[in-house]
């Protein structure tokens, strides 16, 4: 199976800050990865595919960018509505997997 | 308007078997990918089942965890898709969220979620 390692696991930022998250793959995974944001009590929402591809309607301030086995997540420009928690997944193989989260704090 | 709604959930034993289903519409439901996802109490996200589309002939693929146990499948004129659960573990206990498509159907992914259904497994 392919482990998805996500780094921080934490991360306290204010509104206006840039961010980046990491997720890592125990193997290559090509491009084969999506990121999610998922706020409590609420369904997780696809934010980015294919490693660096805007779902439609996704604030430009989100991108994504790596291949291979090293990913990352930036938001620009924290807005309020960011703090929430990320997930990224992989879609290279069976079984699909998550990585572990990055809860994104208000500083 | 992509709309996954997700019932069948609840308290359950041990041993006990829970029938999931999601309706789907907004979509050619055939043409999709679909998913069930779970998240245990506080803990992250976890792949549990898929079922191809029509041109794949629905096969499917599923977690180790429940291979087995699970059974996903669907009723596509009706636009339903379904998890069997049977012989239920309390490490079962999740939200449930059927999901289009986590990856690997289509070139763009869709990833549109449920809002998901609670199991527990308890005594």
């Amino acid at each position: 199976d392919i482990q998805m390692t996500q780094s921080p696991s934490t991360l306290s930022a204010s509104v206006g800050d840039r961010v980046t998250i990491t997720c890592r793959a125990s193997q290559s995974i090509s491009s084969w990865l999506a990121w999610y944001q998922q706020k409590p009590g609420k369904a997780p929402n696809l934010l980015i595919y294919k490693a660096s591809s805007l779902k439609s309607g996704v604030p430009s301030r989100f991108s994504g960018s790596g291949s291979g086995t090293e990913f990352t997540l930036t938001i620009s420009s924290l807005q309020p509505d960011d703090f929430a928690t990320y997930y990224c997944q992989h879609y290279n193989s069976y079984p699909l997997t998550f990585g572990g989260g990055t809860k994104v704090e208000i500083k | 308007e992509v709309q996954l709604v997700e019932s069948g959930g609840g308290l359950v034993q041990p041993g006990g078997s829970l029938r999931l289903s999601c309706a789907a519409s907004g979509f050619t439901f055939s043409d999709y990918y679909m998913d069930w996802v779970r998240q245990a109490p506080g803990k992250g996200l976890e792949w549990v089942a898929r079922s191809r589309d029509k041109a794949s002939s629905y096969t499917t693929e599923y977690a180790a965890s429940v291979k087995g146990r699970f059974t996903i499948s669907r009723h596509d004129s009706e636009t339903l898709l379904f998890l069997q659960m049977n012989s239920l573990k309390t490490e079962d206990t999740a939200v449930y969220y059927c999901v289009r498509d986590l990856g690997g159907g289509k070139e763009v992914v869709s990833g549109d979620w449920g809002q998901g259904t609670l199991v527990t497994v308890s005594s």
